[in-house]
């Protein structure tokens, strides 16, 4: 089975810190993701990286940034945290889309900014 | 662009009662479509999917049938539990593209 393993569950910062989100897939997946689930929106794409080292911006970046060093991990970077950023994130990964690859999330990573 | 609308929620239902919620997508070229399910305060999981027209995805129970047609993917169960209890998100993804789309998600209810 795929895991996908996102390594804080329950995160509470405050206002101005750094925060560090780690994501781990142990199936060789190229692509991996990072989204933000808030109610009533679904889900929102921050970041996706198609490689080692290789990221685009996705929906909603502004406030984010995100680190690849190695296939298997995927870190989202928030630089100065703001009270707008409490969500619920969600990390993800997949082969290369070339015939409807399943989508696989982490359990997610609740992170309260106060 | 390419998009995913969902039945708003919540649905509640009895126990042992037919569910269906809706699903239709607009979509460049042909997408695979899914749905997801996420129980209260996990990730989301794959319930079931398919890849072309007609194919009809199917687990534990849950059914869905792609309609080309009428660009609809419409989750069903003819008897659903308490366990099934959760958030349902329908999703897209085309062909050489990463961006997977997915609808705001439909809360399902079920007493017992």
């Amino acid at each position: 089975d795929v895991k996908v393993t996102q390594s804080s569950r329950y995160l509470v910062k405050r206002t101005g810190e750094k925060v560090f989100l780690e994501c781990v897939q142990d199936m060789d997946h190229e692509n991996m993701f990072w989204y933000r689930q808030d109610p009533g929106l679904g889900l929102r794409l921050i970041y996706f990286s198609y490689d080692v080292k290789m990221k685009e911006k996705g929906d909603i970046p502004e406030g984010y940034s995100v680190s690849r060093e190695k296939k298997e991990r995927f870190s989202l970077i928030l630089e100065s945290a703001s009270t707008n950023q409490t969500s619920m994130y969600l990390c993800a990964s997949t082969l290369p889309n070339t015939a409807g690859n399943t989508i696989y999330f982490g359990e997610g990573s609740w992170l309260t900014v106060v | 662009g390419n998009s995913v609308t969902q039945m708003e929620g919540p649905v509640t239902l009895s126990e042992e009662a037919f569910l269906t919620i809706n699903c239709t997508y607009t979509a460049t070229g042909y997408p695979s479509l899914f749905w997801y399910v996420q129980y209260p305060g996990e990730g989301l999981q794959l319930l079931l999917k398919a890849t072309k027209a007609d194919d009809k995805g199917s687990n534990k129970g849950f059914e869905a049938t792609y309609r080309k047609e009428t660009t609809s993917f419409h989750l069903e169960k003819g008897s659903v539990q308490v366990s099934d209890s959760a958030v349902y998100f329908c999703a897209l993804v085309t062909s050489g593209t990463y961006k997977y789309i997915f609808g705001t998600g439909t809360r399902l209810k079920v007493l017992a």
